[in-house]
C-alpha cells in the first residue's frame, strides 16, 4: 500500500515553456500533498504543501504565481512550473501523506528531473 | 536542513555493520523518520521514531533518545544494494497540527566487496 506515482519522470524544455507534473496516490486517499524539490548531494527542500480542495501553502522564498499547484482530488495534485528557466532545473518529488496503523508518514513519488534548456 | 545533522559519507564491507547518527534540533518535536534514497530516485520510507528507544524491523533498526536530541540508523548485514543516501528526517509540529518535515543532508553509505 502507499504507493504514489509522478508523471513525467523526466522532461526536457526550452526556456520560456511551463511544465506540468502530476502526482497520484493509487491506493489510498490523500488529503494532503507535498512538492519538494532537491538539487544534487542537497537535502529535499520542501516547496509548498498542498490541500485537497484549497490553495497551497508556499514555503518562504518560492513564488506562487511560478510554481502553480493544484488539487483537486482527493488522489491527484500537479504542479506548474511556468516560464521556465536554466535554474529551475532540479529534482521535484512529490509526497503524499498516509496514515495507517503504526505511522503516520508520508510516502514519495518517484521524482521528474527537469532540464530547462 | 540546518537543524539535522548527520554524516556526509560512510563505508563499509558487505556484510558488516553501520550505524548512521543523526542529531537535530526541533521546538516541536513529533517524530523521527529514516529514508533511503538510490541516486535519482525518490526517497522510500524506512523507519518511524516517536517514543524513546529501538525500533527493529529485519536488517534495519532504528534508536531514538527525544532528551538528547538523537537518533541512528543501524543497518546489519550489509548487502551491495543497500548502497544509498540515508535521509533524517524530522517532523516539527511548531508550524501546524500535522507539521513540517526536516530534512538533513542524507548520508551516503557505500558498501565494498
Amino acid at each position: 500500500g502507499a504507493v504514489v506515482s509522478q508523471h513525467p519522470s523526466r522532461v526536457i524544455c526550452k526556456s520560456g515553456t511551463s511544465v506540468k507534473i502530476e502526482c497520484r496516490s493509487l491506493d489510498f486517499q490523500a488529503t494532503t500533498m507535498f512538492w519538494y524539490r532537491q538539487f544534487p548531494k542537497q537535502s529535499l527542500m520542501l516547496m509548498a504543501t498542498s490541500n485537497e480542495g484549497s490553495k497551497a501553502t508556499y514555503e518562504q522564498g518560492v513564488e506562487k504565481d511560478k510554481f502553480l499547484i493544484n488539487h483537486a482530488s482527493l488522489t491527484l495534485s500537479t504542479l506548474t512550473v511556468t516560464s521556465a528557466h536554466p535554474e529551475d532545473s532540479s529534482f521535484y518529488i512529490c509526497s503524499a501523506r498516509a496514515r495507517d496503523r503504526v505511522t503516520d508518514t508520508q510516502y514519495f513519488g518517484p521524482g521528474t528531473r527537469l532540464t530547462v534548456l | 536542513g540546518q537543524n539535522i545533522d548527520q554524516p556526509t559519507e560512510m563505508t563499509a564491507t558487505e556484510g558488516a555493520i553501520v550505524q548512521i547518527n543523526c542529531t537535530y534540533q526541533t521546538s516541536g518535536f513529533n517524530g523521527l523518520f529514516w529514508y533511503q534514497q538510490h541516486a535519482g530516485e525518490a526517497p522510500t520510507f524506512l523507519s518511524y521514531n516517536v517514543l524513546d528507544g529501538l525500533e527493529e524491523k529485519g536488517r534495519f533498526s532504528s534508536f531514538l533518545s527525544r532528551s538528547k536530541g538523537y537518533s541512528y540508523l543501524l543497518l546489519k548485514e550489509l548487502q551491495m544494494k543497500d548502497s544509498a543516501s540515508y535521509l533524517c528526517a524530522v517532523r516539527d509540529l511548531t508550524t501546524d497540527s500535522w507539521g513540517k518535515f526536516q530534512f538533513g543532508a542524507g548520508t551516503q553509505v557505500v558498501v565494498t566487496p
